[in-house]
Protein backbone atom coordinates (compact mmCIF):
# COMPACT_ATOMS: atom_id res chain seq x y z
CA UNK A 1 0.00 0.00 0.00
CA UNK A 2 1.06 3.37 -0.96
CA UNK A 3 1.73 5.27 2.06
CA UNK A 4 3.62 7.48 4.20
CA UNK A 5 4.78 6.56 7.90
CA UNK A 6 5.75 8.54 10.59
CA UNK A 7 6.88 7.67 14.05
CA UNK A 8 6.53 7.92 16.91
CA UNK A 9 2.42 8.73 16.33
CA UNK A 10 2.69 10.13 19.85
CA UNK A 11 5.19 11.36 22.12
CA UNK A 12 5.82 13.40 25.46
CA UNK A 13 9.37 14.50 26.02
CA UNK A 14 11.12 16.93 28.48
CA UNK A 15 12.62 20.62 27.35
CA UNK A 16 15.85 20.06 25.44
CA UNK A 17 16.15 16.38 24.97
CA UNK A 18 16.65 15.76 21.69
CA UNK A 19 14.40 13.61 19.60
CA UNK A 20 13.83 12.65 16.40
CA UNK A 21 10.87 12.11 14.34
CA UNK A 22 11.05 10.14 11.65
CA UNK A 23 9.47 9.78 8.24
CA UNK A 24 9.28 7.11 5.39
CA UNK A 25 7.66 6.79 2.20
CA UNK A 26 7.28 4.23 -0.37
CA UNK A 27 5.90 5.59 -3.57
CA UNK A 28 9.91 6.83 -5.12
CA UNK A 29 8.54 10.38 -4.74
CA UNK A 30 11.11 13.09 -4.92
CA UNK A 31 9.38 15.73 -2.75
CA UNK A 32 9.13 15.12 0.88
CA UNK A 33 8.32 17.65 3.51
CA UNK A 34 7.30 18.51 6.99
CA UNK A 35 4.69 20.65 8.94
CA UNK A 36 3.22 21.56 12.18
CA UNK A 37 -0.46 22.37 13.08
CA UNK A 38 -1.32 24.34 15.77
CA UNK A 39 -5.20 25.84 16.69
CA UNK A 40 -5.88 28.86 14.98
CA UNK A 41 -2.90 29.29 12.96
CA UNK A 42 -3.24 25.82 10.66
CA UNK A 43 -0.64 24.35 9.32
CA UNK A 44 2.56 25.46 8.34
CA UNK A 45 5.56 24.40 6.15
CA UNK A 46 9.08 23.66 8.63
CA UNK A 47 11.22 22.32 5.46
CA UNK A 48 11.11 20.75 2.52
CA UNK A 49 13.20 18.29 0.26
CA UNK A 50 12.79 18.87 -3.64
CA UNK A 51 15.11 15.56 -3.54
CA UNK A 52 18.24 13.82 -1.98
CA UNK A 53 20.47 16.34 -0.60
CA UNK A 54 18.45 19.07 -1.32
CA UNK A 55 16.25 21.04 1.91
CA UNK A 56 14.73 24.23 1.81
CA UNK A 57 13.31 26.35 4.47
CA UNK A 58 9.73 26.59 4.73
CA UNK A 59 8.01 29.21 7.05
CA UNK A 60 9.08 28.18 10.40
CA UNK A 61 12.04 26.89 10.67
CA UNK A 62 13.43 27.32 13.67
CA UNK A 63 14.55 25.20 16.08
CA UNK A 64 14.19 22.24 13.56
CA UNK A 65 16.59 20.13 11.32
CA UNK A 66 16.36 17.83 8.25
CA UNK A 67 18.32 15.81 6.07
CA UNK A 68 17.59 13.77 3.22
CA UNK A 69 20.39 11.36 2.76
CA UNK A 70 18.05 8.52 1.08
CA UNK A 71 14.74 9.31 -1.20
CA UNK A 72 12.35 7.60 0.64
CA UNK A 73 13.39 9.18 4.38
CA UNK A 74 13.02 12.49 5.31
CA UNK A 75 13.69 12.61 9.64
CA UNK A 76 12.89 15.62 11.95
CA UNK A 77 15.25 16.53 14.28
CA UNK A 78 14.46 18.40 17.88
CA UNK A 79 18.28 18.88 19.26
CA UNK A 80 16.87 20.93 22.00
CA UNK A 81 13.11 20.77 22.46
CA UNK A 82 11.14 23.65 23.89
CA UNK A 83 7.29 23.97 25.05
CA UNK A 84 6.60 26.22 22.11
CA UNK A 85 7.41 22.94 19.81
CA UNK A 86 4.39 21.57 21.16
CA UNK A 87 2.18 20.45 18.16
CA UNK A 88 0.91 18.08 15.67
CA UNK A 89 3.62 17.14 13.00
CA UNK A 90 2.87 16.31 9.51
CA UNK A 91 4.69 14.61 7.09
CA UNK A 92 3.81 14.65 3.49
CA UNK A 93 5.49 13.61 0.13
CA UNK A 94 4.44 14.04 -3.73
CA UNK A 95 5.89 12.89 -7.21
CA UNK A 96 7.52 15.62 -8.64
CA UNK A 97 8.13 19.03 -6.93
CA UNK A 98 5.21 19.66 -4.75
CA UNK A 99 2.63 17.94 -6.78
CA UNK A 100 -0.35 16.24 -5.06
CA UNK A 101 0.76 15.25 -1.35
CA UNK A 102 0.19 12.44 0.07
CA UNK A 103 -0.05 12.82 3.93
CA UNK A 104 1.12 10.70 7.36
CA UNK A 105 -0.89 10.26 9.70
CA UNK A 106 0.66 12.61 11.91
CA UNK A 107 2.76 12.77 15.36
CA UNK A 108 1.41 14.61 18.62
CA UNK A 109 4.31 16.02 20.58
CA UNK A 110 4.38 17.09 23.61
CA UNK A 111 7.32 19.07 25.57
CA UNK A 112 6.76 19.53 29.19
CA UNK B 1 4.81 38.34 2.25
CA UNK B 2 2.62 35.37 1.18
CA UNK B 3 -0.72 34.65 2.08
CA UNK B 4 -3.75 32.39 1.85
CA UNK B 5 -7.14 33.73 3.79
CA UNK B 6 -10.12 32.13 3.52
CA UNK B 7 -13.99 32.57 4.44
CA UNK B 8 -15.56 31.67 6.11
CA UNK B 9 -14.07 30.43 9.28
CA UNK B 10 -16.55 28.18 9.36
CA UNK B 11 -19.93 27.32 8.29
CA UNK B 12 -22.76 24.81 9.27
CA UNK B 13 -25.49 23.39 6.46
CA UNK B 14 -28.08 21.00 6.35
CA UNK B 15 -27.43 17.64 4.91
CA UNK B 16 -28.36 17.76 1.40
CA UNK B 17 -27.45 21.43 0.48
CA UNK B 18 -24.97 23.23 -1.54
CA UNK B 19 -21.82 25.07 0.02
CA UNK B 20 -19.35 27.37 -1.32
CA UNK B 21 -15.67 28.21 0.54
CA UNK B 22 -13.46 30.88 -0.44
CA UNK B 23 -9.58 31.31 -0.58
CA UNK B 24 -7.78 34.59 -1.57
CA UNK B 25 -4.13 34.31 -1.96
CA UNK B 26 -1.56 36.76 -2.44
CA UNK B 27 1.26 34.56 -3.72
CA UNK B 28 3.47 35.75 -5.99
CA UNK B 29 5.11 34.14 -8.41
CA UNK B 30 2.05 31.60 -8.68
CA UNK B 31 2.50 27.64 -9.45
CA UNK B 32 -0.75 25.99 -8.47
CA UNK B 33 -3.30 26.28 -5.72
CA UNK B 34 -4.62 22.75 -4.12
CA UNK B 35 -7.54 22.06 -2.20
CA UNK B 36 -7.41 19.46 0.68
CA UNK B 37 -10.07 17.92 2.65
CA UNK B 38 -8.67 17.03 6.66
CA UNK B 39 -11.05 14.84 8.61
CA UNK B 40 -10.35 15.43 12.91
CA UNK B 41 -6.64 14.60 13.88
CA UNK B 42 -6.01 13.28 10.60
CA UNK B 43 -3.67 13.94 7.47
CA UNK B 44 -5.47 15.84 4.87
CA UNK B 45 -6.60 14.26 1.73
CA UNK B 46 -6.07 16.12 -1.68
CA UNK B 47 -9.53 16.81 -3.45
CA UNK B 48 -8.27 19.06 -6.03
CA UNK B 49 -4.77 20.83 -7.62
CA UNK B 50 -4.94 23.44 -10.16
CA UNK B 51 -2.34 25.47 -12.30
CA UNK B 52 -2.53 29.26 -13.63
CA UNK B 53 -4.26 28.41 -16.84
CA UNK B 54 -7.11 26.09 -15.34
CA UNK B 55 -10.25 27.68 -14.83
CA UNK B 56 -12.35 25.10 -12.92
CA UNK B 57 -11.70 21.49 -11.87
CA UNK B 58 -14.08 19.24 -10.37
CA UNK B 59 -14.05 15.69 -8.34
CA UNK B 60 -17.60 14.11 -7.59
CA UNK B 61 -19.52 16.69 -5.64
CA UNK B 62 -16.83 19.03 -5.30
CA UNK B 63 -15.69 21.63 -7.74
CA UNK B 64 -12.75 24.13 -7.28
CA UNK B 65 -12.56 27.39 -9.48
CA UNK B 66 -9.38 29.83 -10.16
CA UNK B 67 -9.31 33.27 -10.91
CA UNK B 68 -5.92 33.93 -11.72
CA UNK B 69 -6.21 37.68 -12.12
CA UNK B 70 -8.16 38.22 -9.06
CA UNK B 71 -6.14 35.24 -6.95
CA UNK B 72 -9.25 34.31 -5.92
CA UNK B 73 -10.23 30.46 -5.64
CA UNK B 74 -13.64 29.16 -4.80
CA UNK B 75 -14.92 25.32 -3.62
CA UNK B 76 -18.01 24.27 -4.26
CA UNK B 77 -20.09 21.60 -2.79
CA UNK B 78 -22.78 20.12 -4.17
CA UNK B 79 -25.35 17.57 -2.18
CA UNK B 80 -23.59 17.71 0.90
CA UNK B 81 -23.47 14.71 2.71
CA UNK B 82 -22.56 14.13 6.93
CA UNK B 83 -19.38 12.85 5.82
CA UNK B 84 -18.27 16.29 4.30
CA UNK B 85 -17.67 17.54 7.84
CA UNK B 86 -14.05 18.34 7.83
CA UNK B 87 -11.64 21.16 7.43
CA UNK B 88 -11.29 22.28 4.22
CA UNK B 89 -7.86 23.86 3.10
CA UNK B 90 -6.66 25.81 0.52
CA UNK B 91 -2.93 25.43 -0.28
CA UNK B 92 -0.34 27.51 -2.68
CA UNK B 93 2.65 26.64 -3.85
CA UNK B 94 4.97 29.10 -5.53
CA UNK B 95 6.83 32.37 -3.82
CA UNK B 96 10.81 32.07 -3.82
CA UNK B 97 10.63 28.21 -4.73
CA UNK B 98 7.59 26.17 -6.23
CA UNK B 99 8.60 23.84 -3.25
CA UNK B 100 7.76 26.12 -0.66
CA UNK B 101 3.63 26.05 0.28
CA UNK B 102 1.66 28.86 2.12
CA UNK B 103 -1.69 27.01 3.84
CA UNK B 104 -4.89 28.55 4.57
CA UNK B 105 -6.22 28.72 8.05
CA UNK B 106 -8.85 26.25 6.71
CA UNK B 107 -12.56 26.40 6.68
CA UNK B 108 -14.19 24.02 9.51
CA UNK B 109 -17.54 22.74 7.74
CA UNK B 110 -20.85 21.26 9.36
CA UNK B 111 -23.24 19.16 8.27
CA UNK B 112 -26.13 18.80 10.29
CA UNK B 113 -28.61 15.77 9.40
Amino acid sequence: EAQVTQNPRYLITVTGKKLTVTCSQNMNHEYMSWYRQDPGLGLRQIYYSMNVEVTDKGDVPEGYKVSRKEKRNFPLILESPSPNQTSLYFCASSYGGANVLTFGAGSRLTVL
Amino acid sequence: KNQVEQSPQSLIILEGKNCTLQCNYTVSPFSNLRWYKQDTGRGPVSLTIMTFSENTKSNGRYTATLDADTKQSSLHITASQLSDSASYICVVSGGTSYGKLTFGQGTILTVHP
